[in-house]
């Protein structure tokens, strides 16, 4: 039973413009949430967190919005770069002694066309 | 800094075999967490170390073991290989606290023949 969806394999965009990746969890119990970017060859790279005492979070052209009624998280690039071409996994994580353990989406490749 | 660095990158191995893979922590970072991605799918957790002790690990075998070293290095040990075990296999280090983001390695990539 996945309990963190990223319900588009697949997103494309036009340059310059927003690019909007989402992602669904079913556990309330959840409270930090991150996004990663990952290249071929590479590891994931952080992007951005959040925890669940706030709704929004921004750090340059990456935003990520938390609803939590709707266990919904998103993440919002502005202006969208084709650099920003990558494969982007939303990852969870439980309070307490599990905050080690990350729990991810399938990933959503982004392509940003110039 | 250097960042979280793993060897080898990558590792051919036959079924039955066993095989250690390495990592190393961020500078200052003692938690270190172990992933294995297959291909079309997120990371999956395996372990988490802190301070040298055991603090969570995901679904996985027996086959699958790991410890940490006083300087905070890690490493993963899988036995009796199967094809199944194919993968990229991730490290992640995190300063220990909560609601701190974890930072990978570029992995070893696995291929069991």
């Amino acid at each position: 039973d996945q309990q963190v969806k990223q319900n588009s394999p697949s997103l494309s965009v036009q340059e310059g413009r927003i690019s909007i990746l989402n992602c669904d969890y079913t556990n309330s119990m959840f409270d930090y949430f991150l996004w990663y970017k990952k290249y071929p060859a590479e590891g994931p790279t952080f992007l951005i967190s959040i925890s669940s005492i706030k709704d929004k979070n921004e750090d340059g052209r990456f935003t990520v919005f938390l609803n939590k009624s709707a266990k919904h998280l998103s993440l919002h690039i502005v202006p969208s770069q084709p650099g920003d071409s990558a494969v982007y996994f939303c990852a969870v994580s439980a309070g307490g002694t599990s905050y080690g353990k990350l729990t991810f989406g399938q990933g959503t490749i982004l392509t940003v066309h110039p | 800094d250097a960042g979280v660095t793993q060897s080898p990158t990558h590792l051919i191995k036959t079924r039955g075999q066993h095989v250690t893979l390495r990592c190393s922590p961020i500078s200052g970072h003692k938690s270190v967490s172990w992933y294995q991605q297959v291909l079309g799918q997120g990371p999956q957790f395996i372990f988490q170390y802190y301070e040298k002790e055991e603090r969570g690990r995901g679904n996985f075998p027996d086959r699958f073991s790991a410890r940490q070293f006083p300087n905070y290095s890690s490493e993963l040990n899988v036995n009796a290989l199967l094809l199944g075990d194919s993968a990229l296999y991730l490290c992640a280090s995190s300063d220990g606290t909560a609601n701190q983001p974890q930072h990978f390695g570029d992995g070893t990539r696995l291929s069991i023949l």
